[in-house]
């Protein structure tokens, strides 16, 4: 089966810019999850979907973060306006369902100058 | 909330050396435990994984970890390890909700 497909695989944007990231996530797979892995440490969860529904969202930043799963498919991530801490890679992953594993992507690594 | 921590930042085996990856979570139920390995810029992959049942799970590659409740402990083992190994290992505990939380990770280097 085809893998969690992310793009773009590189993004260098400039501090205050806004940015965009793109997920496919396995076909079947109805949760789909946002996380942040900044340099050095473990992923951190953003958001997850089940279907085109959020599940938890607790640790967006929402006053410059926003995500949407719009048909329960692909979901994009958005930066705006982009600050020097978010430089990290942000990696989608997909899983069949509640307390499944999850398959993650290769991940978008983000430089902010 | 559920945690994990893996007191490993980093570790040095020489090429056919046994390996022990230490993990310690904290939940107050029985946690979902995950292992997953990260090759540089590559996303990660789970190795193994623990719901319920036996508590010695086997995994891909040769890796097998245990499950000791009294403990709070899921180590990461191998009998003998490959230069391909060498990466970040990274632990994992989910809860009911499917919340997972990830450790800070173990980076692992192979001496030939």
């Amino acid at each position: 089966e085809a893998g969690v497909a992310q793009s773009p695989r590189y993004k260098i944007i400039e501090k205050r810019q806004s940015v965009a990231f793109w997920c496919n996530p396995i076909s079947g797979h109805a949760t789909l999850y946002w996380y942040q892995q900044i340099l050095g440490q473990g992923p951190k969860l953003l958001i997850q979907f089940q279907n085109n529904g959020v599940v938890d969202d607790s640790q967006l930043p929402k006053d410059r973060f926003s995500a949407e799963r719009l048909k329960g498919v692909d979901s994009t991530l958005k930066i705006q306006p982009a600050k020097l801490e978010d430089s990290a890679v942000y990696l989608c992953a997909s899983s069949q369902g509640s307390n499944q594993p999850q398959h993650f992507g290769d991940g978008t690594r983000l430089s902010i100058l | 909330a559920q945690s994990v921590t893996q007191p490993d930042i980093h570790i040095t085996v020489s090429e056919g050396a046994s390996l022990e990856l230490r993990c310690n979570y904290s939940y107050g139920a029985t946690p979902y435990l995950f292992w997953y390995v990260q090759s540089p810029g590559q996303g990660l992959q789970l190795l193994l994984k623990y719901f319920s049942g036996d508590t010695l799970v086997q995994g891909i590659k040769g890796f097998e970890a245990e499950f000791k409740r009294s403990q709070s402990s899921f180590n990461l083992r191998k009998p003998s390890v490959h230069w391909s190994d060498a990466a970040e290992y990274f632990c994992a505990v989910g809860a009911g909700n499917n919340d997972m939380r990830f450790g800070a990770g173990t980076r692992l280097t192979v001496k030939p």
